[in-house]
């Protein structure tokens, strides 16, 4: 199954490298979330963009800046991230307007660790 | 904002018995409440989903309920079978209006089938 596809599973890296988390669906649809999933807590929305516009920003620290180049497209560049950042960071995407149900379609998501 | 509670978050039978995990959401508006099953390294899948107009829904051993006037919701798995080992989440959409989802979902619940 490849709906949404996350790139890269897994990513260690120092507090002061700079990496990027890619998302990608082929589902055809016009919404994208990243959702941060930590151990013994609820899954965290992050960023929402629909229509290429982020819609939602939830009090994300700026250590996490989002891009949307296409509906396709989704990504999360990460710089001077913290040890407690570590995380699994999900992708999902859904259909926006008359066809959107309320699913969510997620990836397998990228797991992070922050040294 | 929207808040999920899920109890409890850890559930184990024995294969063959039932399952029930419980969840309660504060917005009232709230008119979607999705359940979604993680099994482990996976990512989570939407297993079955009520809407505020509907009191129940069932799909083979799956079933949901939903008490809007308490606000609470539950998952009830029949004749559980070790392949429904996994953590299981609820969710309620507080859309707002919007043409997008906007899941806030509850703590997780592990749950374990013992043969």
């Amino acid at each position: 199954e490849t709906g949404v596809t996350q790139t890269p599973r897994h990513l260690v890296m120092g507090m002061t490298n700079k990496k990027s988390l890619k998302c990608e669906q082929h589902l055809g649809h016009n919404a994208m979330y990243w959702y941060k999933q930590s151990a013994k807590k609820p899954l965290e929305l992050m960023f929402v963009y629909s229509l290429e516009e982020r819609v939602e920003n939830n009090s994300v620290p700026s250590r996490f800046s989002p891009e949307c180049p296409n509906s396709s497209h989704l990504f999360l560049h990460l710089h001077t991230l913290q040890p407690e950042d570590s995380a699994l960071y999900l992708c999902a995407s859904s259909p926006v307007g008359g066809s959107n149900t309320g699913e969510l379609f997620f990836g397998e998501g990228s797991r992070l660790t922050v040294l | 904002g929207e808040n999920v509670e899920q109890h409890p978050s850890t559930l184990s039978v024995q294969e063959g018995d039932s399952a029930v995990i419980k969840c309660t959401y504060s917005d009232s508006a709230s008119n979607y409440f999705p359940w979604y099953k993680q099994e482990l390294g996976k990512r989570p899948q939407l297993i079955i989903d009520i809407r505020s107009n509907v009191g129940e829904k069932k799909d083979q051993r799956i079933a949901v309920t939903l008490n809007k006037t308490a606000k609470h919701f539950s998952l009830h798995i029949t004749e559980t079978q070790p392949e429904d080992s996994a953590v299981y989440f609820c969710a309620a959409n507080n859309a707002g209006g919007t043409s997008y989802g906007k899941l806030t979902f509850g703590q997780g619940t592990i749950l374990t089938v013992h043969p």
